[in-house]
């Protein structure tokens, strides 16, 4: 059963500490999408990948976050210096690029910054 | 910029009963997807349903079913038979397709509607 996973699923930290997420993609699939989720805003798209390439990452603030993708297994989002209004669900999606690019969703990184 | 509207924060269904969750949206696309999302209360989002704005007939998953009207910009669920398992929060999202007829892949998502349903 292919699945998204994502690591940790959960992580606390102090204000100005890096957060790094990871992101393993389902095998075979070429685009890769990093979603927010708070309260206020909903879901929101901080980047995406496609064929590893970044193509967007306009919702993404750009002095603090960042998003890799080093293989076609691996997508990470780094945060530095962390601070309290990033605390969210991160999600990280994939998808086959096709027509009609249905995306599969990872179980979310719950980030808490004190 | 397309804009997903989810009127009703919060709805509640008796099991075994008919619920319906309603969703428009603004665009000036010809071509593009729309989607239903499940989050239960683990947070994963599951996929439930999904509908090209190109096809008239309205899309159909078991229990689940939706009522696209295009020049109305509605998009809702119909959930039949709900059970237990179905309460969870449920977003409707928005893609738009490009001229190549692959996605551009940004999802936008309504606010969401937490459905309950009762025993």
């Amino acid at each position: 059963d292919a699945r998204v996973t994502q690591t940790p699923r959960d992580k606390v930290t102090e204000m100005g500490q890096e957060v790094t997420m990871r992101c393993q993609p389902i095998l075979g699939h070429n685009t890769v999408f990093w979603y927010r989720q708070t309260m206020m805003q909903g879901l929101e798209l901080l980047a995406y990948f496609r064929n590893r390439a970044p193509l967007d990452d306009s919702g993404m603030p750009k002095d603090r976050f960042s998003a890799e993708m080093p293989d076609a297994t691996l997508a990470t989002l780094k945060i530095q210096p962390s601070e309290p209004r990033d605390s969210a669900v991160y999600f990280c999606a994939s998808g086959t690029g096709t027509r009609s690019d249905e995306q599969y969703f990872g179980p979310g990184t719950r980030l808490t910054v004190t | 910029a397309q804009t997903v509207t989810q009127s009703q924060p919060e709805m509640s269904v008796q099991e075994a009963e008919t619920v319906t969750l309603s969703c428009t949206y603004d665009t000036s696309e010809n071509n593009y997807y729309l989607f239903w999302y499940k989050q239960p209360p683990s947070r994963q989002m599951i996929l439930v349903i999904r509908q090209e704005a190109y096809k008239q007939q309205n899309a159909t998953e078991n229990r689940f079913s939706v009522n696209f009207q295009k020049a109305a910009k509605s998009f809702s669920l119909k959930i039949s038979d709900s059970q237990l398992g179905d309460t969870a929060m449920y977003f409707c999202a928005f893609m738009k397709q490009n001229a190549g007829g692959t996605s551009y892949g940004k999802l936008t998502f309504g606010q969401g509607t937490i459905l309950t349903v009762h025993p």
